[in-house]
């Protein structure tokens, strides 16, 4: 079947910068895609990685490596709105998406 | 902000009520879907509908039931549910099946007593 895994918890202070790993064990995929969740509120997208390399959006960066089974989300200049779970999510072929377990980032002052 | 909209945003029910969950997206897109968000666990995909035709069914106990009466109206009918039920369920939507962004609705708090 398919899986991936990312850390539980992730904490950083202000201004730094944070990784979140995705490791994933599946079959064929279109891409993998990162979304945000803050607490009470709904996934909202973040990135997509059709192809193996470095996406840049604002202060968030995406990467993926196929060979590898990994990707990551890089966030830069962290703020306290950062504080939230982020999940990795791959659309495998032939079906939809899976999504991660999830990683609660914590931001402190 | 969001283009999709879920009623209720809270519910409480017993095991042997029967309600119904609504979502619905003003976004144009023709792919819509169920997901179950438990405490601790991955969200769980539950129905995909494209074109109003249900095109998957993750294995999900006959105890949910869902509808797609056109594009934009997804519903999910609950009844006789367990208490492991309890859950976030979200609804989110994509510009057809091979659409890489999903865009969710706030999700139904539901708890079953």
């Amino acid at each position: 079947g398919q899986s991936l895994e990312q850390p539980s918890e992730v904490t950083a202070v202000e201004g730094a910068i944070v990784q979140i790993n995705c490791t994933y064990q599946t079959s064929g995929f279109y891409g993998l895609s990162w979304y945000q969740q803050h607490d009470g509120g709904a996934p909202t997208f973040l990135s997509y990685n059709a192809l193996d390399g470095l996406e840049e959006t604002g202060r968030f960066s995406s990467f993926l490596s196929r060979s590898d089974s990994y990707g990551y989300l890089l966030l830069q200049e962290l703020q306290m709105k950062d504080s939230a779970s982020y999940f990795c999510a791959v659309r495998v072929y032939g079906q939809n998406f899976v999504f991660g377990p999830g990683t609660r980032l914590s931001v402190l002052p | 902000e969001t283009g999709v909209t879920q009623t209720p945003r809270h519910l409480v029910m017993g095991m042997t009520n029967k309600k119904s969950l609504k979502c619905e997206q003003h976004l144009g897109h023709n792919a819509m879907y169920w997901y179950k968000q438990s405490a601790k666990k991955p969200l769980e995909l539950m129905f995909v509908y494209n074109f109003k035709e249900q095109t998957e069914n993750n294995s999900v106990p006959s105890r949910f039931s869902p509808e797609c009466p056109n594009s934009s109206h997804l519903f999910l009918h609950l009844h006789t549910l367990q208490p492991e039920d309890s859950a976030l369920y979200l609804c989110a939507s994509s510009q057809g099946l091979a659409g890489e962004t999903q865009y969710f609705g706030p999700g139904t708090r539901l708890t079953v007593l």
